[in-house]
């Protein structure tokens, strides 16, 4: 148990579907960040969220669109996806982004297979 | 950019073999330097980290030495077990002036160690 939980674990939906990912951390952190894992590539940074606000988007496409409500919380929304959009997709948390040596918890993914 | 290389997997050994996972880097300034561990089905959790030149870290008899001289923070277990089976990760955060880093590790492609009994 991480303190940082995912849902749902696996989602296959087709290329016009719209869905949405969750993650909410107990830990009482102020920092969120949604990652990328694809097959034989490292691990990519998609956004950070520091006090709610977004701090990073590693030029993420715009069908990619993330949210979050408070500092517990994070959803990544997703629309009219492509294949190559499937991947593992993580979400951590820290306790903040200005702390350089507070490691980042991760949740365990939500597998996504895109049809 | 900066960027983290790590060895090509995968490494397989014997259980009670020594393990080394090489791991360099490139960055501006002085990063921090941690090494995460993926057991399967699962996300990622911090093994070890070091954030200044010299520094060891250590962690469940695994321990890595922050080298500035060579760019380098090889990853080494003495005796590894079944149960050490994952995929390893070497991963940097940059510091930026006023210590900062704005959460952005970069990760390396990962190492995935498998130990036979």
């Amino acid at each position: 148990e991480t303190g940082v939980t995912q849902t749902p674990r696996h989602l296959v939906m087709g290329m016009t579907n719209k869905k949405s990912l969750k993650c909410e951390q107990h830990l009482g952190h102020n920092a969120m960040y949604w990652y990328k894992q694809s097959a034989k590539k490292p691990l990519e940074l998609m956004f950070v969220y520091n006090f709610k606000e977004q701090t990073e988007n590693n030029s993420v496409p715009s069908r990619f669109s993330p949210e979050c409500p408070n500092s517990s919380h994070l959803f990544l929304h997703l629309h009219t996806l492509q294949p190559e959009d499937s991947a593992l997709y993580l979400c951590a948390s820290s306790r903040g982004t200005g702390i350089v040596n507070q490691p980042q918890h991760f949740g365990d993914g939500t597998r996504l297979s895109i049809l | 950019g900066d960027s983290v290389t790590q060895m090509e997997g995968p490494v397989t050994l014997s259980e009670e073999a020594f393990l080394t996972i090489n791991c360099t880097y490139t960055a501006t300034g002085y990063p921090s330097l941690f090494w995460y561990v993926q057991y399967p089905g699962e996300g990622l959790q911090l093994l070890l980290k070091a954030t200044k030149a010299d520094d060891k870290g250590s962690n469940k008899g695994f321990e890595a030495t922050y080298r500035k001289e060579t760019t380098s923070f090889h990853l080494e277990k003495g005796s590894v077990q079944v149960s050490d089976s994952a995929v390893y990760f070497c991963a940097l955060i940059r510091v930026y002036a006023g210590g900062t880093s704005y959460g952005k590790l970069t990760f390396g492609q990962g190492t995935i160690l498998t130990v036979h009994p």
